[in-house]
C-alpha cells in the first residue's frame, strides 16, 4: 500500500541553525502539507502546496519557513534560523485531490537545543 | 470559540466495548468530516472520511456526521487492546480552504 515517507525521523539541532525536512508524497496525489504538532498540543496546520505554489498558508508559517518539490518525488520544508519553540514533530501530508484524503507520513521530530 | 472541540479523555474501557467518541464545531458551513488514529509519537493515521451528514461504515468502526447539531461521533465496536491510541477528529472545506483542523485528541485505553 502507497504511503508518505519522511527523514530524518529525528532531527537535533542547535537554535539559530538551518534545517531541511524531507517527505515523499504518494506518487500520484499533487496536493502535499505540512503540518506540527508540539508535544501534548494539537496537530497544527502550516501550509498547503499545488502545482509548485504554496496554495494556503497558516499565521505559523513565516519567513523563516520555505517549502520547496525540488524533483518529481521531495517535497521539503526548510526552517532558515530555528528557535527553541520551533521543537515538535513536523508531519508531511498528501491527497489526490482538493478536498480528498490527506495521508500523514509518519513524522520527523524536530530537537531545538 | 474553538473551531473544533474535543474531550481529551482518558477513556477506559474493557475490552470488548463500544467505544463512542465525539466532536463538536463551530462553523456549520464545514464540509468534510475525518477520524484519525494517533500512536503515541505516531503520524495520523485515517480511519474515516465522510461529507454527509449520516452513518458510514467500515468494519468495526461508524462514523456518525450530524450538521444540523455539529456534531460527529466515531463508534468503535468490539474494542481491542490494539486500539489504544489518542483519536482525533478533524474537519476541513470552508472558505475553499481544504486545511485540517485537528480536535485536541481523545486518549482510549482498552483493558485486556
Amino acid at each position: 500500500e502507497p504511503e508518505v515517507t519522511q527523514t530524518p525521523s529525528h532531527q537535533v539541532t542547535q537554535m539559530g541553525q538551518e534545517v531541511i525536512l524531507r517527505c515523499v508524497p504518494i506518487s500520484n496525489h499533487l496536493y502535499f502539507y505540512w503540518y506540527r504538532q508540539i508535544l501534548g498540543q494539537k496537530v497544527e496546520f502550516l501550509v498547503s502546496f499545488y502545482n509548485n505554489e504554496i496554495s494556503e498558508k497558516s499565521e505559523i508559517f513565516d519567513d523563516q519557513f520555505s517549502v520547496e518539490r525540488p524533483d518529481g518525488s521531495n517535497f521539503t520544508l526548510k526552517i532558515r534560523s530555528t528557535k527553541l519553540e520551533d521543537s515538535a514533530m513536523y508531519f508531511c501530508a498528501s491527497s489526490e485531490a482538493i478536498a480528498y484524503e490527506q495521508y500523514f507520513g509518519p513524522g520527523t521530530r524536530l530537537t531545538v537545543t | 470559540q474553538k473551531e473544533v472541540e474535543q474531550d481529551p479523555g482518558p477513556l477506559s474501557v474493557p475490552e470488548g466495548a463500544i467505544v463512542s467518541l465525539n466532536c463538536t464545531y463551530s462553523n456549520s458551513a464545514f464540509q468534510y468530516f475525518m477520524w484519525y488514529r494517533q500512536y503515541s509519537r505516531k503520524g495520523p493515521e485515517l480511519l474515516m472520511y465522510t461529507y454527509s451528514s449520516g452513518n458510514k461504515e467500515d468494519g468495526r468502526f461508524t462514523a456518525q456526521v450530524d450538521k444540523s447539531s455539529k456534531y460527529i461521533s466515531l463508534f468503535i465496536r468490539d474494542s481491542q487492546p490494539s486500539d489504544s491510541a489518542t483519536y482525533l477528529c478533524a474537519i476541513n472545506g470552508v472558505d475553499s480552504s481544504y486545511k485540517l483542523i485537528f480536535g485536541s485528541g481523545t486518549r482510549l485505553l482498552v483493558r485486556p
